[in-house]
């Protein structure tokens, strides 16, 4: 079935460090793809998405490129803030009639001031 | 902005009581959907609905059911609240292609 791998947490970086977070996934088809972030003490709100291949999601400053041949979605911003301190999950959706999102098991993110 | 709300943000409940979880949404959507969220394991899908009076099975169903009677109001209801159902519940909302979620509740079971 269709699945989401992202890199485990937490990971824990200096302010104004460079962010990577990995996503890879398994899906038959052409599934979209969404980033959600997860402040603290809060419910999950959609960060950026793509929903075909090469198309590049941005917001915030983050973005993540839809990466057809690796299957991968990975997360990046070039200079992180504390207030970026969060809970990561990436997700897909193969868009079917009942629309079900599967979500990684989210990355957890540090930022030192 | 498309609001989903859940209509607590805390709750402690006894082993064998009956919970009510309650979600509204403002926009029409025709999807809804619950999940759980525990430490390690990520969001798991415990029911979902696309349509009034429809319900479908997710991931993680047993032990829940689900009551959708109009279509801004979604509830998850533990017939018999055990322990092991202690965890966050977050309601979601979607017309297609990205879902709005609401605060999430933390339900104890004590």
């Amino acid at each position: 079935g269709d699945s989401v791998t992202q890199m485990e947490g937490p990971v824990t970086l200096s302010e104004e460090a460079f962010l990577t977070i990995n996503c890879t996934y398994t899906a038959t088809g052409y599934p979209s793809l969404f980033w959600y972030v997860q402040y603290p003490g809060e419910g999950l709100q959609l960060l950026l998405k793509a929903t075909k291949a090469d198309d590049k999601g941005s917001n915030k400053g983050f973005e993540a490129t839809y990466r057809k041949e690796t299957t991968s979605f990975h997360l990046e911003k070039g200079s992180v803030q504390v207030s970026d301190s969060a809970v990561y999950f990436c997700a897909l959706s193969a868009l079917n009639r009942d629309d079900k999102i599967i979500f990684g098991k989210g990355t957890r993110l540090h930022i030192l001031p | 902005d498309v609001k989903v709300t859940q209509s607590s943000r805390y709750l402690v409940k006894r082993t064998g009581e009956k919970v009510f979880l309650e979600c509204v949404q403002d926009m029409d959507h025709e999807n809804m959907f619950w999940y759980r969220q525990d430490p390690g394991l990520g969001l798991r899908l415990i029911y979902f609905s696309y349509d009034v009076k429809m319900k479908e099975k997710g991931d993680i169903p047993e032990g829940y059911s689900v009551s959708r009677e109009k279509k801004e109001r979604f509830s998850l209801i533990l017939e018999s609240a055990s322990t092991n159902q202690t965890s966050m519940y977050l309601c979601a909302s979607s017309p297609r292609g990205g879902y709005t979620f609401g605060s999430g509740t933390r339900l104890t079971v004590v």
